[in-house]
């Protein structure tokens, strides 16, 4: 398993847009989780990296309006956008790579995770 | 609220056994999907355990095993070690949510 790189800013003020982003190489899709403090994990996000269906996305419901994840293949890179955060966004992020075997998928490569801390 | 239902903790003593349930829905395991298990020691990122119900990482210690059977699964530790204190999560896909649902999250405490 190799460690994911990702960076972003980890201080924020109430409505403001937090911004992530992570390089991963090859799997199939990327993903976004993250972990309130003291908490369980929570899924974010996917893009599809590669394939047919390269580029697409899909959220957690939960989140929808006010997630966005893009990436740039061509740096191997991909990023989150959450606008409009409150303090119930605190949480450390963390970038993961799905990968597939055998006819199942599952998280096999996370980044070292960002605390973002949104307060005024 | 997590979707799928994990106990908070377990605990046992070094050399002895200890099971960790993962109760889901007809949405999510009952429906036909994988379950993964994840490792994660505190201040660290989650880990890949058992992938597939039942399939381990290389280098994933065969103390670790996972099963499925309806809308549960279970991960299993035999011979705890001092080392396998962590929480553990467990992972599967979720027609509700089109995409993916973490369990509660289990603390394993080595006595």
């Amino acid at each position: 398993q190799v460690q994911l790189q990702q960076w972003g800013a980890g201080l924020l003020k109430p409505s403001e847009t937090l911004s992530l982003t992570c390089v991963v190489y090859g799997g199939y899709y990327w993903n976004w989780i993250r972990q309130p403090p003291g908490k369980g994990l929570e899924w974010i996000g996917e893009i599809n990296h590669g394939g047919s269906h390269s580029g697409s996305t899909k959220y957690n419901p939960s989140l929808k309006s006010r997630v966005t994840i893009s990436a740039d293949t061509s740096k191997s890179q991909f990023s989150l956008k959450l606008s409009f955060v409150t303090a119930a966004d605190t949480a450390v992020y963390y970038c993961a790579r799905v990968d597939c075997s055998g006819g199942t998928c599952y998280f096999d490569n996370w980044g070292q995770g960002t605390l973002v801390t949104v307060s005024s | 609220q997590s979707v799928l239902t994990q106990p908070p903790s377990v605990s046992g003593a070094p050399g002895q056994r200890v099971t960790i349930s993962c109760t889901g829905s007809s949405s999510n395991i009952g429906a036909g999907y994988d379950v993964n298990w994840y490792q994660q020691v505190p201040g660290t990122a989650p880990k890949l355990l058992i992938y597939g119900n039942n399939n381990r990482p290389s280098g994933v210690p065969d103390r670790f095993s996972g099963s499925k059977s309806g809308t549960s699964a279970s991960l299993a530790i035999t011979g705890l070690q001092a080392e396998d204190e962590a929480d553990y999560y467990c992972q599967s896909d979720d027609n509700n949510l089109s995409g993916y649902v973490f369990g509660s999250g289990t603390k394993v405490t080595v006595l």
